[in-house]
């Protein structure tokens, strides 16, 4: 069975730091790349990084770029979010998910086919 | 970064009712267009992918159409279950891939 299974959420003041993780399971996980989508309490669905296999590509969403580090360990099968400089927009449940191996003809797309329950990110004094 | 438009915001149906939404980017994105259904306090699950593509498990009543800058949601028999937030998001190379602001399917 797959399984992602993020850690490391919790209560952080503004501009302080915290590291998710994403731990995976069920799948070969050293084959998939991997996002991090977030949602703030109330709010839609917001991208904001991605990861291939390897490791060796990498993505941000504006957002993020500068304060926000996307990494994996595939001997781990783990990936990680490195948050630094958090403000109280930060403040969301942060989802990780596999982009699935999702093809219709010649078009192979980025569905994210499995996602972690979330991990609640509070930024506040 | 291409914007994704849903609409409506929020929809009223009934048991049994056919539904659609609709899903504008503000580019063409051929038919890199994924939709996804989620219930609260759980994560999202993928419904359709490339536009068209039905999801492995997820039930016949869903479907999805469109390329370029207009698609859609089809539910062709409303169930109880599928009483949820449904989102659009674009995979259109390179990232952001972003999501559509979501639609509320509320029962009426």
């Amino acid at each position: 069975e797959v399984q992602l299974v993020e850690s490391g959420g919790g209560l952080v003041q503004p501009g302080g730091s915290l590291r998710l993780s994403c731990a995976a399971s069920g799948f070969s996980f050293s084959s998939y790349d991997v996002n991090w989508v977030r949602q703030a309490p109330g709010k839609g669905l917001e991208w904001i990084s991605y990861i291939t296999s390897s490791g060796d590509t990498i993505y941000y969403a504006d957002s993020v770029r500068g304060r926000f580090t996307i990494s994996r360990d595939n001997a781990k099968n783990s990936v990680y979010l490195q948050m630094n400089s958090l403000r109280a927009e930060d403040t969301a449940v942060y989802y990780c998910a596999r982009r699935g191996s999702l093809q219709r003809g010649m078009i192979v797309v980025v569905g994210l086919d499995y996602w972690g329950q979330g991990t609640l990110v509070t930024v506040s004094s | 970064d291409i914007q994704m438009t849903q609409s409506p915001s929020s929809l009223s149906a009934s048991v049994g009712d056919r539904v659609t939404i609709t899903c504008r980017p503000s580019q063409s994105i051929s038919s890199y267009l994924n939709w996804y259904q989620q219930k609260p306090g759980k994560a999202p699950k993928l419904l359709i992918y490339a536009a068209s593509s039905l999801q492995s498990g997820v039930p016949s009543r869903f479907s999805g159409s469109g390329s370029g800058t207009d698609f859609t949601l089809t539910i062709s028999s409303l169930q109880p279950e599928d009483f949820a937030t449904y989102y659009c998001q674009q995979s259109y190379s390179p990232p952001p891939y972003t999501f559509g602001q979501g639609t509320t399917l509320e029962l009426k």
